[in-house]
């Protein structure tokens, strides 16, 4: 059972171009988490969503930022217009579906994808 | 506002001691919590949770301690190896509806062999 998938693993752009960043959940799991994480610091949630839908954007700027997960395919992370402080990895985690009000599950992570500006 | 933090930035041991890695958390609504460890390079990997009803969880060579009183978490490692060597996060959810992590900013193990 593959773990979770994120391509490509590093990306360089420069600034004003357009970053696209995908994410294949393992197999079996229809949540999908976004997290950054700038060099030396924790990771910073940015989006949650299930297929077709997002739960949870509190963490993500408002502008130029955009998540999705289609039905069909993987999730994709967009930043429009990138500038230097976009420069992060960014880590991609699935889980199964939460049972319960108060029921939690683990979030699987990816080997992430190192966005750099020039 | 929301925010988890570690009192260590650093910790260095020799190999075969015990480690403790210590966090603090602010969230009393914070009903999960959730050891990571991230190698260079890599993602996250779950090495054991703990949930508020409980204070103390083990796993294999590890150990979790939960004060919810003083909102406080710790990781022990028994026997360090140089395998452990990594960056160890805690991170702490509410759970439910939004399963976000809070992540704290991490403390960097270096095992000396």
């Amino acid at each position: 059972n593959a773990g979770v998938m994120q391509n490509p693993r590093h990306l360089v752009r420069r600034r004003g171009q357009e970053a696209r960043l995908r994410c294949s959940p393992m197999k079996g799991h229809s949540h999908v988490y976004w997290y950054r994480q700038l060099p030396e610091e924790g990771l910073k949630f940015m989006v949650y969503l299930q297929k077709e839908n997002i739960i949870d954007e509190s963490g993500m700027p408002k502008e130029r930022f955009s998540a999705e997960f289609p039905k069909e395919g993987p999730s994709i992370l967009r930043i429009q217009q990138v500038v230097r402080g976009d420069s992060a990895a960014y880590f991609c985690a699935s889980s199964p579906p939460i049972r319960g009000a108060q029921g939690y599950n683990e979030q699987f992570f990816g080997p992430g994808t190192r966005l750099t500006v020039l | 506002g929301e925010s988890v933090g570690l009192h260590l930035p650093t910790l260095s041991v020799q190999e075969g001691d015990n480690s403790i890695i210590n966090c603090a958390y602010s969230n009393s609504a914070s009903d999960y919590f959730i050891w990571y460890k991230q190698e260079s390079g890599k993602g996250p990997q779950f090495i054991i949770d703990i949930r508020s009803n409980m204070d103390k969880r083990q796993g294999q060579r590890v150990t979790v301690l939960l004060n919810k009183t003083v909102k406080h978490l710790s990781l022990q490692i028994a026997a360090t190896q140089p395998g452990d060597s990594a960056v160890y996060f805690c991170a702490e959810s509410i759970g439910g509806a939004t399963n976000k992590l809070i992540f704290g900013t991490g403390t960097l193990l270096a095992v000396q062999p």
